[in-house]
């Protein structure tokens, strides 16, 4: 039962465009959601993360926008560069399940130059 | 920090062969957590050690799997008599307690039976 649900499960986007993902989960005791991004065959880095206290956090480039009424968060990639082509995780934990992460299936990003 | 290290990166092994995979987290981690990743999903949660304690193991982790961390530093992660489900790219992960839900991730270690 796959606890935090991810889509699109790809997207292709052109240079300068912006990419969003959005994740949805079922369990209002995950308090910690964070992004991933892996290349191939490489381990996941992680991205950006936010928790259930603001609705927005913004690193350079790369937004989360969170709805805790709704139990959806989302990412937002502005100016996309061809260097940001990779597979997007979203995932969620609990405080007192640390590094217990349940990651969503993922989203292939293409940008296009 | 050097990063997380996994060894081998990659192994082909025959079906019902025994595998051994290594992992050495960031100095000074004291918490570390393999996954498993097949291609198209996102990683599943196997098992995590804080120290040499291993605190919580996924019912992934079946009885031909077992983990161990010893003196709380690297760790192993065994798959014996090995099925061609087994297949996957197998992730470790470290933290630090003081640093919340912050995990870093090596490279991977592929597996493919055969």
């Amino acid at each position: 039962q796959q606890q935090v649900k991810q889509s699109p499960q790809s997207l292709i986007v052109q240079k300068g465009g912006i990419s969003i993902i959005n994740c949805a989960y079922e369990n209002t005791a995950f308090d910690y959601f964070p992004w991933y991004q892996q290349f191939p065959g490489k381990g996941p880095a992680l991205l950006i993360a936010i928790r259930p206290d603001v609705s927005e956090k913004k690193e350079g480039r790369f937004t989360i926008s969170f709805n805790k009424s709704a139990k959806q968060f989302s990412l937002h990639i502005m100016d996309s560069q061809p260097g940001d082509s990779a597979t997007y995780f979203c995932a969620a934990s609990m405080t007192d399940s640390w590094g217990k992460l349940q990651f969503g299936a993922g989203t292939q990003v293409v940008v296009t130059p | 920090d050097t990063g997380v290290s996994q060894n081998p990166r990659h192994k082909i092994t025959k079906r019902g062969q025994n595998v051994t995979f290594r992992c050495d987290p960031i100095s000074e981690h004291n918490r570390l957590y393999w996954y498993r990743q097949t291609l198209g999903q996102g990683p599943e949660f196997l098992t995590y050690f804080q120290n040499e304690a291993q605190l919580e193991k996924s019912r992934l982790l079946s009885d031909r799997f077992s983990a161990e961390r010893p003196k709380g530093s690297f760790s192993t992660l065994e798959i014996q008599r090995t099925e061609q489900g087994d297949s996957a790219m197998y992730l470790c992960a470290s933290s630090f307690t003081s640093s919340g839900n912050t995990i870093y991730f090596g490279e991977g270690s592929w597996l493919t039976v055969v």
